[in-house]
């Protein structure tokens, strides 16, 4: 079964400091990749998206996301956090066949002054 | 591009009461539009999955005759919550896709708390 994990529960950086955050997937075949973003008791935006071609995937905010295959990773990167950025970043697969996002457990972002 | 308006977003009533919870797509026309709930913490489980004119085709352990979807419009699904009891309290929210080949636009959500 097709699955999505996001190891680290919670991180905390400072501002100004880079981020990654991991994603590791399972899944027999290339999938389609996401990430989104949620701020507290809000929806979902998504950051970036990956479907096919150049590996690595600029997205909105600063964020970018580098698929690599040999991994099964699609992790999120931030050169540089602003304090905005704290909230819950989930990593989504949709296994394409299945036509569903399957989602981890997310990871939240605490950003310290 | 790309917004979805989820209605309300928040919802307080009284247990045995029925809620219901409106998705709409406002700047794309949506074949497919999904519900999740959330619980505190925790990610997003699929309730089930919404094509136009079709019926809904629900997640394993959801039940259809509690969680009522309708979608009769491209840019307008419906969540129905029969007969809510305090178990149903939680964070529900709604996605929309215009074809398959592209990502899901999600609402803001809606908080349901059954007293």
């Amino acid at each position: 079964a097709q699955s999505v994990t996001q190891p680290d529960i919670h991180i905390t950086v400072s501002e100004g400091a880079s981020l990654e955050l991991r994603c590791n997937y399972s899944y027999g075949a290339t999938p389609y990749l996401f990430w989104y973003v949620q701020s507290p008791g809000q929806g979902l935006q998504l950051l970036l998206k990956y479907f096919s071609g150049d590996t690595l995937v600029q997205g909105i905010k600063g964020f970018e996301a580098e698929f690599k295959r040999s991994q099964s990773s699609f992790n999120l990167r931030k050169p540089s956090v602003h304090w905005s950025d704290a909230a819950e970043y989930f990593c989504a697969v949709d296994a394409r066949r299945a036509d569903k996002l399957i989602f981890g457990t997310g990871t939240r972002l605490q950003v310290f002054p | 591009g790309a917004v979805v308006s989820q209605h309300p977003s928040r919802v307080i009533c009284k247990s045995g009461t029925s809620v219901k919870i409106e998705c709409r797509s406002l700047d794309f026309q949506a074949t497919t539009m999904f519900w999740y709930r959330q619980f505190p913490k925790q990610s997003l489980m699929l309730m089930a999955t919404s094509n136009e004119g079709s019926k809904a085709t629900y997640e394993q352990g959801v039940e259809k005759d509690k969680f009522l979807i309708n979608h009769a419009s491209l840019t307008l699904s419906t969540l129905t919550v029969t007969s809510a009891h305090p178990e149903d309290s939680s964070f529900y929210i709604c996605s929309a896709r215009q074809v398959s080949n592209q990502p899901q636009h999600f609402g803001d959500g809606t908080r349901l708390s059954i007293l």
